[in-house]
């Protein structure tokens, strides 16, 4: 089967730092992105990753570990336009892109 | 022009209307993406097409069918439509479908309500 996991929801204060993790189970794995989300808008790109290690790119960091399935996205120096759901998503081996069911991130002032 | 348009931006119909839903991108990608969304749910995809040709259906019932007229445009014709397929449709396109050439570029979408 197919899994993705990341958590339902996640607050957090401006200025603070934040941790989105997501596990994965797919059959095979051609690299993992991350979008954002906006309430009422389409998805945006934030990240990819295909090999182990940690991408940074501005606030954002994304981090995979293949071994262990699992890769986590790191949003330092809170905004408040950063709420938002952040969805996980896999491309498997047939190069078909399975998404997580998305974090809702809410940050306080 | 790294844009994905669709039309119409909401739309209305009965449940023994025809309509389409239409997509369109400028960027060269060879690959596009239809999409399902209910509210705070993931999007759920629909099909793929690779090159203009379908690679994927996702077990999408009949009264749903895609159309890629050409590389830069991709419809979605509705027929017979049951009110719990409202939600929003989104359409994405990318580069391919491999590695990071599946960064996919999503449009606004179509708020669709089916009466």
């Amino acid at each position: 089967g197919q899994n993705i996991d990341q958590p339902t929801e996640m607050t957090a204060t401006e200025g603070a730092i934040v941790q989105i993790n997501c596990t994965y189970q797919t059959s095979g794995f051609n690299g993992l992105f991350w979008y954002q989300q906006h309430a009422g808008e389409a998805p945006t790109f934030l990240s990819y990753n295909v090999l182990d290690g940690l991408e940074e790119k501005g606030r954002f960091s994304s981090f995979l570990s293949r071994s262990k399935g699992y890769s986590y996205l790191l949003l330092k120096e809170l905004q408040m336009k950063d709420s938002a759901s952040y969805l996980c998503a896999v491309l498997n081996r047939d190069d078909k892109i399975i998404f997580g069911k998305g974090t809702r991130l809410h940050i306080l002032p | 022009d790294t844009e994905v348009t669709q039309t119409p931006k909401h739309l209305v119909m009965g449940m023994t209307n025809k309509k389409s839903l239409k997509c369109e991108q400028h960027m060269g990608h060879r690959a596009m993406y239809w999409y399902k969304q209910k509210a705070k749910k993931p999007p759920e995809l629909m099909f793929v097409y690779s090159y203009e040709k379908l690679s994927i259906n996702e077990s999408v019932p009949s009264r749903f069918s895609p159309e890629c007229p050409n590389s830069s445009l991709l419809n979605l014709h509705l027929h017979a439509l049951q009110p719990e397929d409202s939600a929003l449709y989104l359409c994405a396109s990318s580069q391919d479908r491999s590695g990071t050439g599946n960064e996919q570029f999503f449009g606004p979408g179509t708020r669709l309500t089916v009466l």
